[in-house]
């Protein structure tokens, strides 16, 4: 059984462009979390998707953006970065109905 | 609105010493509480969830709901214990999955 990866590990980007985060599922995992987790905080809720379909939203401006693929893959997307975008993303995938979240190893994107 | 408070965010006690990981939460509705865990250089991972009432690695956690907390306890703390620990309330968001609220967490160490 594969646990939950997610590319690429670190990215370093400028203010104003647009990056694309990787996830891909625990197997057997159709429902897919999305979390911004800012130095020194706990993970905050950005998305959720779940039969390729949004599936709930956190307080996130529409230039975070994400996709789930058929193979219960996912992306995430932020356009327009600014500085406070500089993060650890995670990816975390569950059963659904199931409260055990199960986590990657995260997306370091840094704003310059 | 839902919000997780962890009062410490770091604690230091001896191998041996009790110990005790405090949470506090507001939410409207009746909640699910987690704590999650992560250890040095490991990914985020779930240690114990009222609803299963079980005791995982010597912790438990006891849901009160008159003073809205949901304290992690131990008796006798290794230093194997030592890492970042993290209160998680759920919400549903949108249909019937999981979104859950993180508090900033408590820097666990235990000394020898």
């Amino acid at each position: 059984e594969t646990g939950v990866t997610q590319s690429p590990t670190h990215l370093i980007k400028t203010r104003g462009q647009q990056v694309t985060l990787r996830c891909s599922s625990q197997s057997g995992h159709n429902t897919v979390s999305w979390y911004q987790q800012a130095l020194g905080q706990g993970p905050q809720f950005i998305f959720q998707y779940y039969r390729e379909e949004e599936n709930g939203r956190g307080n996130f401006p529409p230039r975070f953006s994400g996709l789930q693929f058929p193979n219960y893959s996912s992306e995430l997307n932020v356009n327009a970065l600014e500085l406070d975008d500089s993060a650890l993303y995670l990816c975390a995938s569950n059963f659904p109905g199931h409260g055990e979240l199960f986590f990657g190893e995260g997306s370091r994107l840094t704003v310059l | 609105a839902q919000r997780v408070t962890q009062p410490e965010k770091l604690l230091s006690v001896f191998k041996g010493a009790p110990v005790e990981l405090k949470c506090n939460y507001s939410y409207s509705g009746s909640p699910e509480l987690f704590w999650y865990v992560q250890y040095s250089r490991q990914r985020l991972q779930l240690l114990l969830r009222h609803i299963s009432r079980e005791s995982i690695k010597g912790f438990t956690a006891d849901l009160n709901k008159g003073e809205t907390s949901f304290h992690l306890k131990k008796p006798f703390a290794q230093e194997e214990d030592s890492a970042m620990y993290y209160c998680a309330l759920s919400g549903l968001s949108g249909g019937s999955n999981y979104k859950l609220t993180f508090g900033k967490g408590t820097l666990l160490t235990v000394n020898p």
